[in-house]
């Protein structure tokens, strides 16, 4: 099957100016992830949706940061305006919904490649 | 909030030498998984731990979930330099929930 697809893969701009990154989850996987990724850390959870409702946007620096999943499918992830501070990866992830206490009672989610995002 | 403490930080290893890190929670956990990420790559998962006191064998990788579910470790035996790359751990406090906090990682060089 096909994995989870980002772009752009890098982008360098200058703080103050705008960005947006896309995502397409693999095919059917009704849960997506935004993480943010600093250099020689964990990933950090940004939002969670499922289908197109968000579950989760508690860690989102909602003065912005926005993110939205119209139709269930793909994800944008928008940052404005930028600060030097959201230099980082920028990870999607995808997961589905898990059959509990059946045979695949996990919800392994699929990162993408991510994001490589710089501020000047 | 949830609090997760992974050790060490950074292991050098000689090729062939047995490679172990540790995942501790301040809370009790649902679940815990575990995700390698190599260099320029993207977490990859290996395995999820569910149950109380659970050991589970990939190959050479050893992972266990502590009986009060609130710390793990992963060991390697005889490492290769295939395994090179920051593993890890991302805590579940809540069944049913797919949400992971996950930890500072832990990189592992190995010298051939």
């Amino acid at each position: 099957e096909a994995g989870v697809a980002q772009s752009p893969r890098y982008k360098i701009i200058e703080k103050r100016q705008s960005v947006a990154f896309w995502c397409n989850p693999i095919s059917g996987h009704a849960t997506l992830y935004w993480y943010q990724q600093i250099l020689g850390q964990g990933p950090k959870l940004l939002i969670q949706f499922q289908n197109n409702g968000v579950v989760d946007d508690s860690q989102l620096p909602k003065d912005r940061f926005s993110a939205e999943r119209l139709k269930g499918v793909d994800s944008t992830l928008k940052i404005q305006p930028a600060k030097l501070e959201d230099s980082a990866v920028y990870l999607c992830a995808s997961s589905s919904t898990p059959d509990w206490g059946g045979p695949k009672s996990s919800y392994e989610q699929y990162f993408g490649p991510g994001t490589r995002l710089t501020v000047t | 909030g949830q609090q997760v403490m992974q050790i060490p930080q950074y292991q050098h290893v000689q090729e062939g030498e047995d490679f172990t890190t540790y995942c501790n929670s301040s809370t009790t956990l649902s679940n815990i998984q575990w995700y390698k990420q190599r260099p320029g790559g993207h977490p990859v998962f290996l395995i999820q731990l569910v149950k109380s006191g659970e050991v589970k064998k990939q190959k050479r990788l050893t992972f266990q979930f502590g009986e009060a579910k609130k710390n793990s470790s992963l060991h390697i035996t005889a490492t290769q330099t295939t395994d090179v790359g920051t593993y890890f751990c991302g805590l579940s406090p809540r069944a049913g929930s797919y949400q992971l906090t996950f930890g500072k990682g832990t990189k592992l060089s190995v010298i051939p």
